[in-house]
């Protein structure tokens, strides 16, 4: 029943690894984001997806690449893991001009 | 570009007690405005959201806020808070963009309630 589910929840991994962060909506919603919230507890937007297309890619590094395989996923693979990549990373969804749904969040820390 | 501040990084107060936190905001651009709250170690939850209409808005767990064009403000207020209350707050805005919607947070707000 969850809207926006992300998996997995904790993911604890050594520097240089490759990793991913599935996340699903069932809300039939177009749009999709991945957020990264720091130690500081800060949230900012790192991507957006529109019908599996780009629209948003702020200045995040080539080592992160999300994936839209259909507009009910979207992915975030994360190469070469550094320990500045520990951070909770939240994805979301939007029906369109205003309200964003988040998931519960992946808590990732680099070791 | 928009940006939102919050000027308290933490708010204790006593239970039952009423609670205000602060949101200012800057855009050149109208705007919506929204609240979430995150408790610990979970995923943020929409508490309230102002899109247009009436400036006071009205959301979950008895929580208002109110839209001040003027004075570019988004106000959280509870009359009575509650233990369960305690969470980190976040104020937020976003332009009208349609695809390319994206909220920009404030720093977030820690409230914390003592019995």
């Amino acid at each position: 029943d969850t809207a926006v589910s992300q998996t997995p929840k904790y993911l604890v991994t050594q520097m240089g690894n490759d990793k991913s962060i599935k996340c699903e909506q069932n809300l039939g919603h177009d749009t999709m984001y991945w957020y990264k919230q720091d130690s500081k507890k800060f949230l900012k937007i790192m991507f957006s997806y529109n019908n599996k297309e780009l629209i948003i890619n702020e200045t995040v590094p080539n080592r992160f690449s999300p994936k839209s395989p259909d507009k009910a996923h979207l992915n975030l693979h994360i190469n070469s893991l550094e320990l500045g990549d520990s951070a909770v990373y939240f994805c979301a969804s939007s029906p369109g001009e205003n309200t964003i749904y988040f998931g519960e969040g992946s808590w990732l820390t680099v070791v | 570009a928009q940006s939102v501040t919050q000027l308290d990084s933490q708010v204790p107060v006593f239970e039952e007690a009423p609670v205000e936190l602060r949101c200012n905001y800057s855009s050149s651009v109208s705007v919506y405005l929204f609240w979430y709250v995150q408790y610990p170690n979970q995923g943020l939850q929409l508490l309230l959201k102002y899109l247009s209409g009436s400036t006071l808005v009205k959301g979950i767990n008895g929580f208002e806020a109110e839209f001040n064009k003027s004075q570019t403000s988004f106000h959280l207020r509870k009359p009575s808070v509650h233990i369960s209350d305690t969470a980190e707050y976040f104020c937020a805005v976003s332009a009208y963009g349609g695809a390319t919607n994206k909220l920009i947070f404030g720093t977030g707000t820690l409230l914390a309630v003592q019995p």
